[in-house]
């Protein structure tokens, strides 16, 4: 299985940018890096997907070095209400019946006025 | 109703009650999932119903059984909780290929409390 470690909490100002890191060194070669947003009391939000190189779309950026041990999420102009936990996510289905699906501990992101 | 649902939002039992949680997916998905979230805990799947094979976490206790009877609908059947069972239990559904990896979407949670 695949583990993800990522810091425990960052605090960013309105309107920066914030990168938070998730390290997943085991990650296997069908795997996927999924992204989710959680806020109180709610379920997990997709953000982004992607599997090598770079992924953007309308609210994230995703960051993947050629060795895949690691992701950048990467939110351009943070505002009050993107504070929230985010969890990185490494898994794949293999097509053989089995899953491994492994979130990290998330990384609470406080944006401050 | 739209995206994933789930019934109760809220639910208080006694070690000795037998309850179940509902989840339905209106989404047309082909796999469904449950996951636990404890506090300060990463978010643990339970069991994935996928193309009508069933997998399971090893290490979740009996006395939590899951039921699939189509791909729109998933239960979990609990019976003699202990207090440290109290959680979030949360159910996803995704649309699943042969490989590669897959954006789910969750429901809002039951937030279980046992006494």
């Amino acid at each position: 299985l695949a583990k993800t470690t990522q810091p425990i909490s960052m605090d960013s100002y309105e309107g920066q940018e914030v990168n938070i890191t998730c390290s997943h060194n085991n990650i296997a070669t069908n795997d996927y890096i999924t992204w989710y947003q959680q806020f109180p009391s709610q379920g997990p939000r997709f953000i982004i997907q992607g599997y090598k190189t770079k992924v953007t779309n309308e609210v994230a950026s995703l960051f993947i070095p050629a060795d895949r041990k690691s992701s950048t999420l990467s939110l351009p102009r943070v505002s009050l209400s993107d504070t929230a936990v985010y969890y990185c996510l490494v898994g794949s289905y293999s097509g053989a019946g089995s899953y491994q699906l492994t979130f990290g501990k998330g990384t609470k992101l406080s944006v401050i006025p | 109703e739209t995206g994933v649902t789930q019934t109760p939002r809220h639910l208080v039992m006694g070690m000795t009650n037998k309850k179940s949680l509902k989840c339905e997916q209106h989404l047309g998905h082909n796999a469904m999932y449950w996951y636990k979230q404890s506090a300060k805990k990463p978010l643990e799947l339970m069991f994935v119903y996928s193309l009508e094979e069933r997998v399971e976490n090893n290490s979740v206790p009996s006395r939590f059984s899951p039921e699939c009877p189509n791909s729109s609908h998933l239960f979990l059947h609990l019976h003699t909780l202990q207090p440290e069972d109290s959680a979030l239990y949360l159910c996803a559904s995704s649309q699943v290929g042969t490989s590669g990896g897959d954006e789910q979407f969750f429901g809002p949670g039951t937030r279980l409390t046992v006494l």
